[in-house]
Protein backbone atom coordinates (compact mmCIF):
# COMPACT_ATOMS: atom_id res chain seq x y z
CA UNK A 1 0.00 0.00 0.00
CA UNK A 2 0.92 3.59 -0.68
CA UNK A 3 1.18 6.65 1.37
CA UNK A 4 1.51 9.83 1.19
CA UNK A 5 2.21 12.80 3.74
CA UNK A 6 2.26 16.75 3.47
CA UNK A 7 3.60 18.08 6.24
CA UNK A 8 1.95 21.59 6.21
CA UNK A 9 -1.97 21.68 6.24
CA UNK A 10 -1.19 25.90 5.64
CA UNK A 11 1.26 27.62 4.16
CA UNK A 12 1.14 31.84 4.35
CA UNK A 13 3.27 34.04 2.14
CA UNK A 14 3.38 37.24 0.86
CA UNK A 15 3.09 37.42 -2.73
CA UNK A 16 6.26 37.54 -5.14
CA UNK A 17 7.60 35.47 -2.03
CA UNK A 18 9.15 31.72 -3.17
CA UNK A 19 6.98 28.96 -1.86
CA UNK A 20 7.77 25.29 -1.08
CA UNK A 21 4.68 22.64 -0.20
CA UNK A 22 6.31 19.40 1.30
CA UNK A 23 5.25 15.77 0.21
CA UNK A 24 6.72 13.00 1.31
CA UNK A 25 5.32 9.03 0.48
CA UNK A 26 5.85 5.76 1.64
CA UNK A 27 5.72 3.04 -0.76
CA UNK A 28 6.65 -0.77 -1.19
CA UNK A 29 7.00 -0.52 -5.05
CA UNK A 30 7.66 2.17 -7.48
CA UNK A 31 5.03 4.86 -7.78
CA UNK A 32 4.73 7.41 -10.17
CA UNK A 33 4.39 11.17 -8.55
CA UNK A 34 1.61 13.65 -8.96
CA UNK A 35 0.53 17.69 -7.93
CA UNK A 36 -2.56 18.47 -8.17
CA UNK A 37 -4.34 22.34 -7.66
CA UNK A 38 -8.26 22.80 -6.04
CA UNK A 39 -9.31 26.33 -6.52
CA UNK A 40 -12.25 27.05 -4.33
CA UNK A 41 -15.61 25.46 -5.73
CA UNK A 42 -13.96 23.63 -8.11
CA UNK A 43 -12.24 20.04 -9.32
CA UNK A 44 -8.56 19.34 -9.53
CA UNK A 45 -6.01 20.00 -11.86
CA UNK A 46 -2.86 18.68 -12.62
CA UNK A 47 0.22 20.56 -11.76
CA UNK A 48 2.59 18.33 -12.70
CA UNK A 49 3.66 14.72 -12.53
CA UNK A 50 7.14 12.61 -12.58
CA UNK A 51 6.64 9.09 -14.59
CA UNK A 52 10.45 8.92 -14.89
CA UNK A 53 13.72 10.36 -16.14
CA UNK A 54 14.92 14.11 -14.89
CA UNK A 55 14.20 14.18 -11.30
CA UNK A 56 13.25 17.81 -11.81
CA UNK A 57 9.81 18.90 -13.23
CA UNK A 58 8.29 21.97 -14.48
CA UNK A 59 4.44 22.40 -14.07
CA UNK A 60 2.34 24.40 -15.23
CA UNK A 61 1.94 28.26 -13.20
CA UNK A 62 5.77 28.47 -12.85
CA UNK A 63 5.48 25.41 -10.38
CA UNK A 64 8.08 23.19 -10.16
CA UNK A 65 8.89 20.15 -8.15
CA UNK A 66 12.10 17.56 -7.56
CA UNK A 67 11.95 14.02 -7.30
CA UNK A 68 13.98 12.74 -4.44
CA UNK A 69 14.13 8.92 -4.17
CA UNK A 70 16.44 8.24 -1.01
CA UNK A 71 14.31 11.05 0.70
CA UNK A 72 11.27 9.58 -0.84
CA UNK A 73 9.87 13.50 -1.44
CA UNK A 74 8.47 15.50 -3.93
CA UNK A 75 8.61 18.51 -2.55
CA UNK A 76 6.84 21.58 -4.84
CA UNK A 77 8.10 24.83 -5.53
CA UNK A 78 7.75 28.22 -7.12
CA UNK A 79 9.81 31.44 -6.79
CA UNK A 80 7.30 34.00 -6.85
CA UNK A 81 3.96 33.23 -6.02
CA UNK A 82 0.91 35.43 -7.04
CA UNK A 83 -2.47 35.96 -5.91
CA UNK A 84 -4.01 34.02 -7.68
CA UNK A 85 -1.98 30.84 -6.32
CA UNK A 86 -4.24 30.83 -3.32
CA UNK A 87 -5.81 27.31 -3.57
CA UNK A 88 -5.21 23.79 -1.92
CA UNK A 89 -2.57 21.93 -3.54
CA UNK A 90 -2.70 17.92 -3.11
CA UNK A 91 0.43 15.37 -3.58
CA UNK A 92 -0.86 11.93 -4.69
CA UNK A 93 1.40 8.54 -5.98
CA UNK A 94 0.10 5.83 -8.09
CA UNK A 95 1.79 2.31 -8.09
CA UNK A 96 3.77 1.83 -11.72
CA UNK A 97 2.13 -1.54 -12.67
CA UNK A 98 -1.86 -2.84 -13.62
CA UNK A 99 -4.14 -0.32 -12.96
CA UNK A 100 -4.51 0.83 -9.28
CA UNK A 101 -5.45 3.95 -7.99
CA UNK A 102 -4.11 7.63 -7.03
CA UNK A 103 -3.53 7.71 -3.07
CA UNK A 104 -3.62 11.40 -2.37
CA UNK A 105 -2.09 13.80 0.66
CA UNK A 106 -4.28 15.61 3.12
CA UNK A 107 -3.72 19.03 0.75
CA UNK A 108 -1.95 21.82 2.13
CA UNK A 109 -3.78 25.07 1.53
CA UNK A 110 -1.57 27.67 0.14
CA UNK A 111 -2.51 31.46 1.13
CA UNK A 112 -0.62 33.99 -0.35
CA UNK A 113 -1.24 37.92 1.02
CA UNK A 114 -0.39 41.03 -0.40
CA UNK B 1 -12.80 18.96 -26.28
CA UNK B 2 -15.69 18.82 -23.56
CA UNK B 3 -14.26 18.58 -20.07
CA UNK B 4 -15.48 16.04 -17.36
CA UNK B 5 -19.13 16.85 -16.70
CA UNK B 6 -20.93 15.88 -12.77
CA UNK B 7 -24.74 16.40 -11.50
CA UNK B 8 -26.12 18.04 -10.07
CA UNK B 9 -23.71 20.16 -8.55
CA UNK B 10 -25.46 20.28 -5.26
CA UNK B 11 -27.89 18.39 -3.64
CA UNK B 12 -29.18 18.26 0.20
CA UNK B 13 -30.82 15.27 1.47
CA UNK B 14 -32.09 14.32 4.51
CA UNK B 15 -30.79 10.88 6.55
CA UNK B 16 -31.92 7.47 5.28
CA UNK B 17 -32.59 8.60 1.81
CA UNK B 18 -30.63 7.59 -0.90
CA UNK B 19 -29.29 9.80 -3.81
CA UNK B 20 -27.84 8.78 -7.27
CA UNK B 21 -25.04 11.13 -8.62
CA UNK B 22 -23.67 11.41 -12.35
CA UNK B 23 -20.78 11.76 -14.26
CA UNK B 24 -20.23 12.19 -17.73
CA UNK B 25 -16.01 11.41 -19.11
CA UNK B 26 -14.34 13.16 -21.45
CA UNK B 27 -15.17 11.99 -24.93
CA UNK B 28 -13.13 8.66 -25.78
CA UNK B 29 -11.96 8.11 -21.92
CA UNK B 30 -13.23 4.60 -20.65
CA UNK B 31 -12.23 4.88 -17.20
CA UNK B 32 -14.29 6.88 -14.53
CA UNK B 33 -13.03 6.74 -11.17
CA UNK B 34 -14.96 8.44 -7.55
CA UNK B 35 -13.31 10.12 -4.95
CA UNK B 36 -15.26 11.41 -1.64
CA UNK B 37 -13.58 14.44 -0.33
CA UNK B 38 -14.09 15.85 3.32
CA UNK B 39 -12.11 17.99 5.75
CA UNK B 40 -11.52 15.41 8.15
CA UNK B 41 -10.45 12.48 5.91
CA UNK B 42 -9.34 14.49 2.39
CA UNK B 43 -9.68 12.85 -0.86
CA UNK B 44 -10.73 9.08 -0.07
CA UNK B 45 -10.85 6.62 -3.35
CA UNK B 46 -14.27 4.97 -3.98
CA UNK B 47 -14.11 2.61 -7.03
CA UNK B 48 -13.13 3.20 -10.83
CA UNK B 49 -14.70 1.63 -13.46
CA UNK B 50 -13.75 0.61 -16.69
CA UNK B 51 -15.79 -0.61 -19.46
CA UNK B 52 -18.51 -1.00 -17.42
CA UNK B 53 -16.90 -3.71 -14.99
CA UNK B 54 -15.76 -2.04 -11.63
CA UNK B 55 -11.99 -2.31 -11.67
CA UNK B 56 -10.97 -1.17 -8.34
CA UNK B 57 -12.90 -0.68 -4.91
CA UNK B 58 -11.94 1.68 -1.79
CA UNK B 59 -12.94 0.72 1.71
CA UNK B 60 -16.63 2.39 1.77
CA UNK B 61 -19.26 0.12 2.68
CA UNK B 62 -21.59 -1.72 0.86
CA UNK B 63 -24.23 1.11 0.72
CA UNK B 64 -21.97 3.10 -1.79
CA UNK B 65 -22.05 1.55 -5.28
CA UNK B 66 -22.18 2.28 -8.98
CA UNK B 67 -22.24 1.71 -12.58
CA UNK B 68 -20.65 2.64 -16.02
CA UNK B 69 -23.06 2.68 -18.68
CA UNK B 70 -21.77 1.17 -22.20
CA UNK B 71 -21.31 5.12 -23.13
CA UNK B 72 -18.48 5.31 -20.10
CA UNK B 73 -21.46 7.79 -18.30
CA UNK B 74 -21.54 6.72 -14.86
CA UNK B 75 -23.06 7.03 -11.65
CA UNK B 76 -23.19 6.29 -8.15
CA UNK B 77 -25.57 5.86 -5.77
CA UNK B 78 -25.52 6.10 -1.74
CA UNK B 79 -28.35 4.35 -0.15
CA UNK B 80 -29.67 5.21 3.34
CA UNK B 81 -27.69 8.49 3.76
CA UNK B 82 -25.73 9.38 7.15
CA UNK B 83 -24.57 12.87 8.26
CA UNK B 84 -21.01 11.66 7.77
CA UNK B 85 -22.03 11.11 3.93
CA UNK B 86 -21.93 15.46 3.08
CA UNK B 87 -19.37 15.58 0.95
CA UNK B 88 -17.85 16.69 -2.77
CA UNK B 89 -17.99 13.81 -4.48
CA UNK B 90 -15.48 13.94 -7.18
CA UNK B 91 -15.35 11.69 -10.70
CA UNK B 92 -12.11 11.36 -13.10
CA UNK B 93 -12.01 10.00 -16.04
CA UNK B 94 -9.06 8.90 -17.93
CA UNK B 95 -7.93 6.90 -21.26
CA UNK B 96 -6.43 3.88 -19.33
CA UNK B 97 -4.25 2.72 -21.94
CA UNK B 98 -1.01 3.49 -20.14
CA UNK B 99 -2.20 2.19 -16.59
CA UNK B 100 -0.94 4.67 -13.82
CA UNK B 101 1.00 7.03 -16.53
CA UNK B 102 -2.44 8.30 -17.56
CA UNK B 103 -3.24 11.85 -16.21
CA UNK B 104 -6.89 11.61 -14.36
CA UNK B 105 -9.08 14.56 -15.24
CA UNK B 106 -11.15 15.45 -12.89
CA UNK B 107 -14.75 16.74 -12.69
CA UNK B 108 -16.44 20.25 -10.63
CA UNK B 109 -18.03 17.68 -8.10
CA UNK B 110 -20.99 17.44 -6.58
CA UNK B 111 -21.46 18.69 -3.15
CA UNK B 112 -23.67 16.48 -0.98
CA UNK B 113 -25.07 17.45 2.10
CA UNK B 114 -27.30 15.15 4.37
CA UNK B 115 -29.52 16.92 6.90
Amino acid sequence: AQSVTQLDSQVPVFEEAPVELRCNYSSSVSVYLFWYVQYPNQGLQLLLKYLSGSTLVKGINGFEAEFNKSQTSFHLRKPSVHISDTAEYFCAVIRYSGYSTLTFGKGTMLLVSP
Amino acid sequence: KAGVTQTPRYLIKTRGQQVTLSCSPISGHRSVSWYQQTPGQGLQFLFEYFSETQRNKGNFPGRFSGRQFSNSRSEMNVSTLELGDSALYLCASSPSVAGGRDEQYFGPGTRLTVT
